[in-house]
């Protein structure tokens, strides 16, 4: 069964940590993305990469940094995590080619304290 | 810049009503998406349509495409309250590569 999977379900922070949110795709996808999802603000992506080693900027960058470094694995690091970026966090890959359909993950729903 | 706009935002709708929900784009794509989210869940693909007058049917659920009106419908037929939940359109931007365009979400609730 294919599949997006999460480090952390929840996870709480105080502010000015440092947090790192995995995400791991065991489809051998060349993009992979992390969208914030808030109430009344829909979907909102942060960063995506097409492939190893390659990112750009999404919509809301602001205050996050990514590292892809192996194909299946994408990280979203927080430098200093602040109470604004308490949210749900969800990770997806998709294949560039075929359906091109994007798979999400099971999100993790950070609060920052 | 893409535009994606679901509406209703918000339906309730009583079991057993049929109901439509309109998903229109603002620029030219070939396709498009429809997710399920249930409350504290991630987001569950439902359809994937590819090209103009695709439709796709599961269940209780049909969606459809118009890429000349840049409209996609998601109907839902006799409505039970099992398909209580948030429905996403994402539209594919054709010219930035890889990323997709998510409308707001229609928040559906299927009374008893």
């Amino acid at each position: 069964d294919v599949k997006v999977t999460q480090s952390s379900r929840y996870l709480v922070k105080r502010t000015g940590e440092k947090v790192f949110l995995e995400c791991v795709q065991d489809m051998d996808h060349e993009n992979m993305f992390w969208y914030r999802q808030d109430p009344g603000l829909g979907l909102r992506l942060i960063y995506f990469s097409y492939d190893v080693k390659m990112k750009e900027k999404g919509d809301i960058p602001e205050g996050y940094s990514v590292s892809r470094e192996k194909k299946e694995r994408f990280s979203l690091i927080l430098e200093s995590a602040s109470t604004n970026q308490t949210s749900m966090y969800l990770c997806a890959s998709r294949s560039p080619s075929g359906h091109r359909l994007i798979l999400f993950g099971p999100g993790t729903r950070l609060t920052v304290t | 810049e893409l535009k994606v706009e679901q509406n209703p935002l918000f339906l309730s709708m009583q079991e057993g009503k049929n109901y439509t929900i309109y998903c229109n784009y603002s620029t030219t794509s070939d396709r498009l998406y429809w997710y399920r989210q249930d409350p504290g869940k991630s987001l569950e693909s439902l359809f994937v349509l590819l090209s103009n007058g695709a439709v796709k049917q599961e269940g209780r659920l049909m969606a459809s495409l118009d890429t000349k009106a840049r409209l996609s419908t998601l109907h839902i037929t006799a409505a039970v309250h099992d398909l209580s939940a948030t429905y996403f359109c994402a539209v594919d931007e054709k010219t930035s590569g890889s990323r997709l365009t998510f409308g707001e979400g229609t928040q559906l609730t299927v009374n008893p």
